[in-house]
């Protein structure tokens, strides 16, 4: 099966720094890359995608960067508010598949 | 609301019984996928399903057991319960392609005692 790789397992910022996560995968056939947020006690929800076409999205004040060739894509967040602290799940879907593969998630603290 | 609907919210039942925890998918969405989220752990993948048939099986318990109805909507058996299967469950939907949105429910709470 798919081999999903998340690093660091806990992330501390100051608020108002930025924040980096790093997910492997290891099927280069994956062609799709969410990453999912999940507040304590409460449903995992999609916060930004990706697909294997594009290289970098963003949405204010987070992106998703791709690199194909390395297996890895990252989540970036800029400006960390303390609303920013939750775990983060990314997740992979190799061509031809019909679910999400997930990492073990990423804790980021956001020290106010 | 995310369109996806579990119930109950929370379930406290004793070790040895059985419990049912319902999903009810985001209208339109055919797949349905159930998870376990134990304390500080990720999440672990137990079944798909797909218009009604078992399309895929995870880390999922001989005592666990699933299935989707025409309506769609699936049910999680959970038989001879431990203390270790308190967890929160998710259930997930999706359309065919789950690149189109994969979305989750706000979960049970299982606690056993």
């Amino acid at each position: 099966g798919e081999n999903v790789e998340q690093h660091p397992s806990t992330l501390s910022v100051q608020e108002g720094d930025s924040a980096v996560i790093k997910c492997t995968y290891s099927d280069s056939a994956s062609n799709y890359f969410p990453w999912y947020k999940q507040e304590l006690g409460k449903r995992p929800q999609l916060i930004i995608d990706i697909r294997s076409n594009v290289g970098e999205k963003k949405d204010q004040r987070i992106a998703v960067t791709l690199n194909k060739t390395a297996k890895h894509f990252s989540l970036h967040i800029t400006e960390t508010q303390p609303e920013d602290s939750a775990v983060y799940f990314c997740a992979v879907t190799p061509e031809g598949n019909n679910r999400l593969a997930f990492g073990k998630g990423n804790q980021v603290v956001v020290i106010p | 609301d995310s369109g996806v609907t579990q119930t109950p919210k929370h379930l406290i039942t004793a070790t040895g019984q059985r419990v049912t925890l319902r999903c009810s998918p985001r209208s339109g969405d055919l797949s349905v996928y159930w998870y376990q989220q134990s304390l500080d752990q990720g999440l672990q993948f137990l079944i798909q399903y797909y218009n009604g048939e078992e399309r895929a099986k995870g880390n999922i318990l001989e005592r666990f057991s699933a299935q989707q109805f025409p309506d769609l909507h699936s049910e999680l058996n959970l038989s001879s319960l431990e203390l270790g299967d308190s967890a929160l469950y998710f259930c997930a939907s999706s359309p065919p392609d789950p690149r189109d949105g994969y979305t989750f429910g706000s979960g049970t709470r299982l606690t056993v005692v």
